[in-house]
């Protein structure tokens, strides 16, 4: 497709269900990020992928949260165990992977509600 | 983690009116950026800025990168509704190093 992807739109679960969430890049795009917005706040950064390098995963808050990208294209955020404070937009974005002035596409997001 | 201060939280206007908003930051960013989000959707990139001093226009919108590179401010001239939205700042450290602002609230009253 021509832009980032997302599924699903949205994902209502159970607290302490686990729930994966998936990231189509733009073809082409070896950087891929990873995004937390709760209501009101700005993007929270959680993880990066570049390439094959080892991905910068500072951002992750707790070891329920990891990530994954499979042949340097899709990748799969996964939170187990979720909690109500899980509950916000996932926000997927990649972009070309140049050293400067790079610009980062984002995907439409995933809302989670964690009941 | 680093700290963008956006300003102003919310902001309400009659149509054809500008619009400032800003963002500053304690650290030194190599690039700043401005987004726009519409609801259910993704943050959309409206104008990067990668020198200090650097002052860029996209139609409506004006974006200057501070001197400092601590700052940058978004105008928006004679506002329309489909401005309405939330704009962040954004600044990028090195490398893949992005830090957002908590983003300005904006609407637009006809």
């Amino acid at each position: 497709g021509a832009g980032v992807s997302q599924s699903p739109s949205n994902k209502v679960t159970e607290k302490g269900k686990d729930v994966e969430l998936r990231c189509d890049p733009i073809s082409g795009h070896t950087a891929l990020y990873w995004y937390r917005q709760s209501l009101g706040q700005g993007l929270e950064f959680l993880i990066y992928f570049q390439g094959n390098s080892a991905p910068d995963k500072s951002g992750l808050p707790s070891d329920r949260f990891s990530a994954e990208r499979t042949g340097g294209s899709v990748s799969t955020l996964t939170i187990q165990r979720t909690q109500q404070e899980d509950s916000a937009v996932y926000l997927c974005a990649s972009s070309l992977g140049r050293v400067s002035r790079e610009t980062q596409y984002f995907g439409p997001g995933t809302r989670l509600l964690v009941l | 983690g680093q700290q963008l201060n956006q300003s102003p939280q919310s902001m309400f206007i009659q149509e054809g009116e500008d619009v400032s908003m800003n963002c500053t930051s304690s650290s030194i960013f190599n690039t700043w950026l401005w987004y726009k989000q519409e609801p259910g959707e993704g943050p959309v990139l409206l104008i990067a800025l990668y020198k200090a001093g650097e002052l860029t226009s996209n139609g409506r919108l004006t974006a200057q990168f501070g001197i400092t590179r601590k700052d940058s401010f978004l105008n928006i001239s004679a506002s329309i509704p489909s401005d309405v939205g939330i704009y962040f700042c954004a600044g990028q450290l090195a490398g893949n190093q992005f830090y957002f602002g908590t983003g300005t609230s904006l609407t637009v009253i006809p």
